[in-house]
């Protein structure tokens, strides 16, 4: 079976830092990826990671542990627009479907 | 400019009726999908496509069917089977076969939000 975790909301004040948490369980693994959507619209592309470690793009950062099955999405210097849903998504053994978890609503306040 | 099309935006139907969703993209893309995406929930994958008239079911196809004639398209049809059609469907279409792998990330359209009356 397949399934990834998240938790459902977080909250957060401006200027903070947050962490999102990412457990999946699949069938194979070929690469997460990070997206985030704002209520109504289409998932934006945020990062993407297939070997363990950080990658870093400006605020954002995306962490994976192949062994735990773990990734996190770190937001810094959190900014009002930021307030939005967050998906984390994994790619199937066969390499083509992207399996999503439910997201994380992130309300960013002043 | 390059891109991914969904058409209509917004859509109505009536109960017991069938109706189709377009989705087109003209980025060369390999692989299209369909996901299904309910308040407060994540994307469901209804059916996915790597390659032009083959396609596999997802983990929620019952009640949708598709096809995948041209490279470009991949239209959603919405059966009258389908019991709980009211949601915002998203299709969203990547390369399969690049050596950089981040560049098999989903690009995904604005959305067609579909209303049962």
């Amino acid at each position: 079976g397949q399934n990834i975790d998240q938790p459902t909301e977080m909250t957060a004040t401006e200027g903070a830092i947050v962490q999102i948490n990412c457990t999946y369980q699949t069938s194979g693994f070929n690469g997460l990826f990070w997206y985030q959507q704002h209520a109504g619209e289409a998932p934006t592309f945020l990062s993407y990671n297939v070997l363990d470690g950080l990658e870093e793009k400006g605020r954002f950062s995306s962490f994976l542990s192949r062994s735990k099955g773990y990734s996190y999405l770190l937001l810094k210097e959190l900014q009002m627009k930021d307030s939005a849903s967050y998906l984390c998504a994994v790619r199937d053994r066969t390499g083509t479907a992207l399996i999503f978890g439910k997201g994380t609503t992130l309300s960013v306040s002043s | 400019d390059g891109g991914i099309t969904q058409s209509p935006k917004y859509l109505f139907r009536k109960e017991g009726q069938n109706v189709t969703l377009s989705c087109e993209q003209n980025l060369n893309h390999d692989a299209m999908y369909w996901y299904r995406q309910d308040p407060g929930q994540g994307l469901r994958l209804i059916y996915y496509s790597q390659i032009v008239n083959d396609f596999q079911k997802g983990d929620i196809a019952e009640g949708y069917s598709v096809s995948r004639e041209k490279k470009e398209s991949f239209p959603l049809t919405v059966t009258s089977a389908q019991k709980n059609p009211t949601a915002f469907y998203l299709c969203a279409s990547s390369h399969l076969n690049t050596r950089d792998l981040q560049t098999r990330r989903a690009f995904f359209g604005q959305g067609t939000r579909l209303t049962v009356v």
